[in-house]
């Protein structure tokens, strides 16, 4: 069954560092999604991306964060300047069309800010 | 504004118990759709199940079965006969308005599944 596929499972960083999370979504899926879980706390939306831009977003999803589709098959998160409080599970999910339909997740990459 | 209540924090059952966990939903919007997810310890996020709110059917999947009821915004889920594998935190996700793509995950209920 194909898969939302997630690198690195971990990344440490040093405040202030910038960071990159990268995802490959499931291949025939059209809309990308990226989500945090603090820990122990319940999964929040951050943004979502379409057509090679941003359909939707949060107040979390501020100007230190950016994504972007570089090739037909990953999509990247990055935050510019990590915070101690971006500490969290990142997710990234995909599917195949608009909100309706499921969104599958990948495994996660846990970000731990130092 | 939308917001999902899973007001059951932890639960413990012993094997082969039923367990059922609650999902309350608020949203103005007539068209939504509810998920629910499964978080095994492992920490990645596992879809179970869509349904939209003009299908207030309830289904059965195995041993799972999901009660949706438009009448008190819940949509409960029952995992019957549970076994240790089901242990995991369980979210409930809600998804509405028109051109929204985000879901709004309630806090998730942890399941305990004691052998």
């Amino acid at each position: 069954e194909p898969e939302v596929t997630q690198t690195p499972s971990h990344q440490v960083t040093q405040m202030g560092q910038e960071v990159i999370l990268r995802c490959v979504p499931i291949s025939n899926h059209l809309y990308f999604y990226w989500y945090r879980q603090i820990l122990g706390q319940k999964v929040e939306f951050l943004v979502s991306f379409y057509n090679n831009e941003i359909s939707e977003k949060s107040e979390i999803f501020d100007d230190q964060f950016s994504v972007e589709r570089p090739d037909g098959s990953n999509f990247t998160l990055k935050i510019r300047s990590t915070k101690l409080e971006d500490s969290a599970m990142y997710f990234c999910a995909s599917s195949v069309a608009a909100g309706s339909l499921p969104q599958h997740f990948g495994d996660g990459t846990r970000l731990s800010i130092l | 504004a939308q917001k999902v209540t899973q007001a059951q924090t932890e639960i413990s059952v012993v094997e082969k118990e039923d367990v059922t966990l609650d999902c309350v939903y608020e949203t103005r919007d007539t068209t939504y759709y509810l998920f629910w997810y499964k978080q095994p310890p492992s920490g990645e996020l596992v879809f179970l199940i869509r349904r939209n709110s003009f299908d207030e059917q309830n289904e059965i999947s195995g041993r799972y079965s999901w009660n949706f009821q438009k009448s008190t915004s819940s949509f409960n889920f029952t995992i019957t006969a549970s076994q240790v594998v089901d242990s995991a935190v369980y979210f409930c996700a809600l998804l509405s308005g028109a051109g929204s793509y985000q879901l709004t995950f309630g806090k998730g209920t942890k399941l305990s599944v004691i052998p």
